[in-house]
């Protein structure tokens, strides 16, 4: 079982602020780093999928960045927005078929 | 367009009882196939994967099992479910190298 983590685990952000939180995970046998958000009610949806050094990502508010190397990801939100309000889950893809997931950090984006 | 359908949404089973969960996937061949479960407060534990017809990995020993009779058709079991089965259970598909994409996922509690 691969160690992937979260953190912070969860953090509340005022409506315009923005925000960050770290995914790491172990720095051999990289393949892939994913990115996904998941709303209550509803099944996660994919944000980001990162593979090279260096690589940064974005959508829309949402960037991410990704360190191979040094084995953690950085994801973004700009001027956050209450529809952001998710938890934001980390993978980590290796050498196979497998993800394995972090536990996620829980925004919450008060008005 | 691929689509995911999995079911039911909500299940309530009594202890000792059997289970039967499953997931088709439209509009893709030959897909990886991966049962997941999410534990109260944690994050996603991946329980089965497949690579193809009849090719089941399991990643934790448990009470479940897994089975794959179609190239689109992935089938979470038990033959007698216990309390700790209990959790919500996501079926997702993949390209290698692709986002996974995630059912609606199946609310199980067992009494």
């Amino acid at each position: 079982i691969l160690n992937v983590e979260q953190s912070p685990q969860s953090l509340h952000v005022q409506e315009g602020d923005s925000t960050n939180f770290t995914c790491s995970f172990p720095s051999s046998n990289f393949y892939a780093l994913h990115w996904y958000r998941w709303e209550t009610a509803k099944s996660p949806e994919a944000l980001f999928v990162m593979t090279l050094n260096g690589d940064e990502k974005k959508k829309g508010r949402i960037s991410a960045t990704l360190n191979t190397k040094e084995g953690y990801s950085y994801l973004y939100i700009k001027g956050s927005q209450p529809e952001d309000s998710a938890t934001y889950l980390c993978a980590f893809g290796g050498n196979d078929y497998k993800l394995s997931f972090g536990a996620g950090t829980t925004v919450t984006v008060r008005a | 367009s691929q689509t995911i359908h999995q079911w039911p949404a909500t299940l309530v089973q009594p202890v000792g009882s059997p289970l039967s969960l499953e997931c088709t996937v439209e509009g893709t061949s030959n897909p990886n196939l991966y049962w997941y479960r999410q534990a109260a407060g944690r994050g996603l534990q991946l329980l089965f994967y497949s690579v193809g017809i009849g090719q089941i990995s399991s990643e934790v020993p448990q009470n479940l099992s897994a089975s794959r009779p179609q190239d689109r058709q992935f089938i979470l079991s038990s033959k007698k479910l216990l309390l700790s089965d209990s959790g919500f259970y996501l079926c997702a598909w993949s390209v290698r190298g692709q986002p996974q994409h995630f059912g609606d996922g199946t609310r199980l509690s067992i009494l």
